[in-house]
Formats: structure tokens, sequence, C-alpha cells
């Protein structure tokens, strides 16, 4: 069945060091590809997605390329900041009811 | 933007008996919500998808009769945990998507259910 997996957390790293956050899945069809972010205290939040093979999802600094080879979708940010620190979630929706697949979740905590 | 209100953020109750949660499309009509729970460092499960004025459609392993789920218009979706039991601890969340919603799916804030 459909499925994502991405990198087992905590990961740590000082602020202003590069990000990468791996995500790999598993679909029939063509999926919608997603990338959810939870705040301590609050819900999830869309971050950034894409649609086709070889779209760029990009908001906050924070990027993410559908490779349909590799069927991955890592999250990479240039210079991460304090304020990154949450649960990252990547996710995939296909089909008709759309509803939506999650990956475990990674934690990130930034240091200052 | 869309805006999804989830309502109680978080409630106790006593083993046995029933809570209701509700989430509301405050700006956008939800033709379609979705209930999921997560477990304490885990994932998002999918629980189940509802669609206004039809019956919900559960997933695998997830009791119907336990878990209620009523659309009954185009802003409100509710889920009813029936007979509380402390392993239905859990933190509960919706999301909506439908017209006028964005692209996407829009997420309420999630409750906090602690059954003791």
């Amino acid at each position: 069945g459909d499925s994502v997996t991405q990198m087992e957390g905590p990961v740590t790293l000082s602020e202003e060091a590069f990000l990468t956050i791996n995500c790999t899945y598993t679909a029939t069809g063509y999926p919608s590809l997603f990338w959810y972010v939870q705040y301590p205290g609050e819900g999830l939040q869309l971050l950034l997605k894409a649609t086709k093979a070889d779209d760029k999802g990009s908001n906050k600094g924070f990027e993410a390329t559908y490779r349909k080879e590799t069927t991955s979708f890592h999250l990479e940010k240039g210079s991460v900041q304090v304020s990154d620190s949450a649960v990252y979630f990547c996710a995939l929706s296909v089909g008709r009811d759309d509803k939506i697949i999650f990956g475990k979740g990674t934690r990130l905590h930034i240091l200052p | 933007g869309a805006v999804v209100s989830q309502h109680p953020s978080w409630v106790i109750c006593k083993s046995g008996t029933s809570v209701k949660i509700e989430c509301r499309s405050l700006d956008f009509q939800a033709t379609t919500m979705f209930w999921y729970r997560q477990f304490p460092k885990q994932s998002l499960m999918l629980m189940a998808t509802s669609n206004e004025g039809s019956k919900a459609t559960y997933e695998q392993g997830v009791e119907k009769d336990k878990f209620l789920i009523n659309h009954a218009s185009l802003t409100l979706s509710t889920l009813t945990v029936t007979s509380a039991h402390p392993e239905d601890s859990s933190f509960y969340i919706c999301s909506a998507s439908g017209q006028g919603g964005g692209y996407g799916y829009t997420f309420g804030s999630g409750t906090r259910l602690t059954v003791v």
C-alpha cells in the first residue's frame, strides 16, 4: 500500500547549519507530496507541496523537489534558525478521496 | 486564509463516558473532513473520511461504533468517542478541504483526550 518513510529524529543542529530531512514514498499512481510542520503546542501547518515530478516546493527558506526516479521528497534549508525547531511530517496524497498518508515525523532541535 | 476550529483543545473524562469533539470550518465550505489520531511520537493515523451529508468511510481497524462521525453540514463535523477507555487517550486532529479552502488541507489545532 501507499506509505511514507522519513528519517527518524530527533535531529539536533546548531543555528545556521544546513538541514536535510530525508523522505521517500511508495504509492500507486501519481501522488502529490507535502511537508507539514507542527510547532510546539500548535496544530499542523502546510509548509510546502509539489504536485508532479520535478516540481520544487518552497516556503520560509525550505525547499523540497519531487523526484520520481528516486521516489523522494527530501526537505532542505540552507541556514536553520532556532525558530525552526518543530516536528516535520512528510506526506502524500493520492486517489479520488485525496486522503493524506503521513510519515512518522522528524523532531528538529536547533541550538542557538 | 482557510481556518478550521477544533473544540475542545483538551478534555479529561472518566472511563465509560462519551466525549464529543467538534471540527468547524470558519470561512469555507468543507465538503470533506478527515479525522486523525496521533499517538505519542507516532505519525498521524487516518481514522475516517467524511463527506457532507453521507456516512463516514472508516479505515481498516477503526471501530465505527466506537468512533461516531457526523458531518451534517458543510461547516461542521463531529467525532464522538463512545464508552471511552484509557487506551482511547490520544491526540485527535481533524482536517478539512473544500471550496474556498485553498489548495490542500487545513488542520484543526487538535484535541488531547485523556481517559481516566
